[in-house]
C-alpha cells in the first residue's frame, strides 16, 4: 500500500504570498491531520480533517486553512506569507480519528 | 505550554547499548502515547504506541514502559544499531482527538 504522499516537497515563495500544499492519504484512510514542524516550536498541530469537515485546529491564525476532497486528498492553504512561516509541513493520515497516524515526507516551505 | 515534556535533548550510546528516553506529561485526558522516529529529510516514522491500560509494550528492539500514576512513559532501544540513529519524539492525544502533542525530540546517536 502506497504511503501518505506530498507535493511539492519544496517551495519558495515571497513574503505576502499564498501557497496551496496537497496531501494525498493512504488508501482507505479518511483522517488527515497537518503539522507544521520547525527547528524552535517543535512540531505543531494545526489542523485536522475528517469527511471533508475540520474536526480539530490548533493555535494557528486564520491564515492557515485548509479542506479535504471527497477522496480524502487534502490541500492546506497559507495566505499572506511571513518569513516565520518557514518550516516544514507534514501530513499525517488515520483510518478512522481513533486510528494511528502515518505521515508523509513533508513539504520544505522557504519563504524570503 | 509544553504539553508534553521529553528528554534527554540529545544522547550518545554505543552500539549494544540501551538508549532510554523519557517523557512526561500533565493532560489526565490523554490516553495514547506514540513514538516516532524520524531521520533527515523524512517524516516522522510511527515506532510503538501504548495506552494505559498496559504498562508495557514490546516490539522487537523496542519498548514502552508507562506509569499512568506518575505521569510518565519511556522508551527503550535495547542492542542499539548505528542504524537506530535519528530523531526520537514522544506524542500523547485523546482518543478520537488526532490532534498530537509532541516533545520536543531526543537526537540519538549510536556510535559503532
Amino acid at each position: 500500500k502506497a504511503g501518505v504522499t506530498q507535493t511539492p516537497r519544496y517551495l519558495i515563495k515571497t513574503r505576502g504570498q499564498q501557497v496551496t500544499l496537497s496531501c494525498s492519504p493512504i488508501s482507505g484512510h479518511r483522517s488527515v491531520s497537518w503539522y507544521q514542524q520547525t527547528p524552535g516550536q517543535g512540531l505543531q498541530f494545526l489542523f485536522e480533517y475528517f469527511s471533508e469537515t475540520q474536526r480539530n485546529k490548533g493555535n494557528f491564525p486564520g491564515r492557515f486553512s485548509g479542506r479535504q476532497f471527497s477522496n480524502s486528498r487534502s490541500e492546506m492553504n497559507v495566505s499572506t506569507l511571513e518569513l516565520g512561516d518557514s518550516a516544514l509541513y507534514l501530513c499525517a493520515s488515520s483510518f478512522n480519528r481513533a486510528y494511528e497516524q502515518y505521515f508523509g515526507p513533508g513539504t520544505r516551505l522557504t519563504v524570503t | 505550554q509544553q504539553q508534553v515534556k521529553q528528554s534527554p535533548q540529545s544522547l550518545i550510546v554505543q552500539k549494544g547499548g540501551i538508549s532510554i528516553i523519557n517523557c512526561a506529561y500533565e493532560n489526565t485526558a490523554f490516553d495514547y502515547f506514540p513514538w516516532y522516529q524520524q531521520f533527515p529529510g523524512k517524516g516522522p516514522a510511527l515506532l510503538i504506541a501504548i495506552r494505559p491500560d498496559v504498562s508495557e509494550k514490546k516490539e522487537g528492539r523496542f519498548t514502552i514502559s508507562f506509569n499512568k500514576s506518575a505521569k510518565q512513559f519511556s522508551l527503550h532501544i535495547m542492542d542499539s544499531q548505528p542504524g537506530d540513529s535519528a530523531t526520537y519524539f514522544c506524542a500523547a492525544s485523546e482518543t478520537g482527538a488526532n490532534n498530537l502533542f509532541f516533545g520536543t525530540g531526543t537526537r540519538l546517536t549510536v556510535i559503532p
